[in-house]
């Protein structure tokens, strides 16, 4: 199984630009977990689906956020417009459950000027 | 603060050396999870401890936890330098559907 999979690796943008973050996750895991990490704020749980219904957004920061997913096999992460604040990394992980081990991709290292 | 807290948060240790680490939190938990990131990586999944169980071993990991006291402990006996990472503890509440994470404990094994 080639585990999570994140695209883009790295992002670069200007303030006022959409960013779209994509996410794979891994085949036969019905739950998907969005979260952002920073130095100043550790590591912070965003939104997360089940069986592709979104349970939870509390963690959504503001309106700028959304996430899809529309199928078992693809989730979206969209901020629009970005702002300088937004830069972090930002991670993809699944699990057969939600309260199960959870495998993280590599990451998305968003930068936003 | 956080349900889940990691103590101390960095440790410097000589290879061969045992590192511990504590993580304390606040309400009851189905589970405690602990998992090792390293530099510029995704998070990767050690353990898992479920609450009805006292200790758990995987290869040089050893993991207590303590429903009384709501803590969790991780021994990585003889430590490498390649167990140079941070390591985080996450809990799933007994009532909730999701991983809260800690702050992490950063670990730095020298050769």
């Amino acid at each position: 199984d080639a585990g999570v999979i994140q695209s883009p690796r790295h992002e670069v943008t200007e303030m006022g630009q959409e960013v779209t973050l994509r996410c794979k996750p891994i085949s036969g895991h019905n739950s998907l977990f969005w979260y952002r990490q920073t130095m100043m704020r550790g590591l912070e749980l965003l939104i997360y689906f089940n069986n592709n219904v979104p349970i939870d957004d509390s963690g959504m920061p503001e309106d700028r956020f959304s996430a899809k997913m529309p199928n078992a096999s693809f989730s979206t992460l969209k901020i629009q417009p970005s702002e300088p604040r937004d830069s972090a990394v930002y991670f993809c992980a699944s699990s057969t459950e939600t309260k199960g081990e959870q495998y993280f991709g590599p990451g998305t290292r968003l930068t936003v000027t | 603060s956080q349900q889940g807290e990691e103590d101390p948060q960095a440790l410097s240790i000589q290879e061969g050396e045992n590192a511990t680490m504590n993580c304390s939190y606040k309400t009851s938990i189905n589970n405690l999870q602990w998992y090792r990131q390293n530099s510029g990586r995704g998070l990767v999944h050690l353990i898992l401890i479920r609450s009805n169980e006292r200790e758990k071993h995987s290869g040089r990991l050893r993991v207590t936890l303590d429903t009384s006291k709501k803590s969790s402990s991780l021994l990585i006996t003889a430590s490498r330098a390649a167990d140079t990472a941070s390591y985080f503890c996450a809990t799933a509440k007994a009532a909730g559907n999701k991983l809260t994470f800690g702050g992490g404990t950063r670990v730095l094994v020298k050769p």
